[in-house]
């Protein structure tokens, strides 16, 4: 069965500075994997997604993620990050024909002035 | 631009009560899920819907829990009889054929 891995519970950093979130996904095929952002009390916004093709992907709001299939992980970077993107990130992965998804148990960004 | 919608944002139940999560998937789409959120926790799958009947269900769907698309538009989540630790942020998605979920922004279910 697909699982995914967030091991960073929380992460701090300052207004500007680069952020990298990591995620590690266990399938055994091919996965389609993406990075969802919540904002307190929100729903799910998908920032970006992975189906095939480049390894690097580029997402909404700046981000971007890359697949390494030999780590098994999808990290999310953004080299300036802005007060505005304080939230929850989740890492998921979907498989099968309903991409049925499983969530990672999410990184929680505190951005500091 | 297109969207799911949920209603209601906020519904408070008392344990044991029968409650129904009503969402409208965007419309052309052909696949619905089900997810949920324990406060503070991660998102959970619950189910997924693909021509008319469930494709799949996670170890949490259990018989108090059932889905419905009653008239094409509408795709409902019944939870027969609440429990406490049935509270939780109820998320619809629904997906076309490009493996994009849209989510829903949620119900949230507070059993007392």
């Amino acid at each position: 069965a697909q699982s995914v891995t967030q091991p960073d519970i929380h992460i701090t950093v300052s207004e500007g500075a680069s952020l990298e979130l990591r995620c590690n996904y266990s399938y055994g095929a091919t996965p389609y994997l993406f990075w969802y952002v919540q904002s307190p009390g929100q729903g799910l916004q998908l920032l970006l997604k992975y189906f095939s093709g480049d390894t690097l992907v580029q997402g909404i709001k700046g981000f971007e993620a890359e697949f390494k299939r030999s780590q098994s992980s999808f990290n999310l970077r953004k080299p300036s990050v802005h007060w505005s993107d304080a939230a929850e990130y989740f890492c998921a992965v979907g498989a099968g024909n309903n991409n049925d998804m499983r969530f990672g148990a999410g990184t929680r960004l505190t951005v500091k002035p | 631009e297109p969207e799911v919608t949920q209603t209601p944002s906020h519904q408070v139940t008392q344990m044991g009560q029968e409650v129904i999560l009503r969402c409208v998937p965007i419309s052309n789409h052909l696949y619905f899920y089900w997810y949920r959120q324990i406060l503070g926790q991660k998102v959970e799958f619950l189910v997924s819907f693909y021509n008319n009947e469930i494709s799949e269900k996670s170890e949490i769907f259990d018989d108090q829990f059932s889905v419905e698309r009653p008239d094409g538009s509408n795709f409902t989540l019944k939870i027969r009889s609440t429990k406490l630790e049935d509270s939780a942020m109820y998320f619809c998605a629904s997906m076309q054929s490009n493996y994009e979920q849209y989510f829903g922004p949620g119900t949230r279910l507070t059993v007392t």
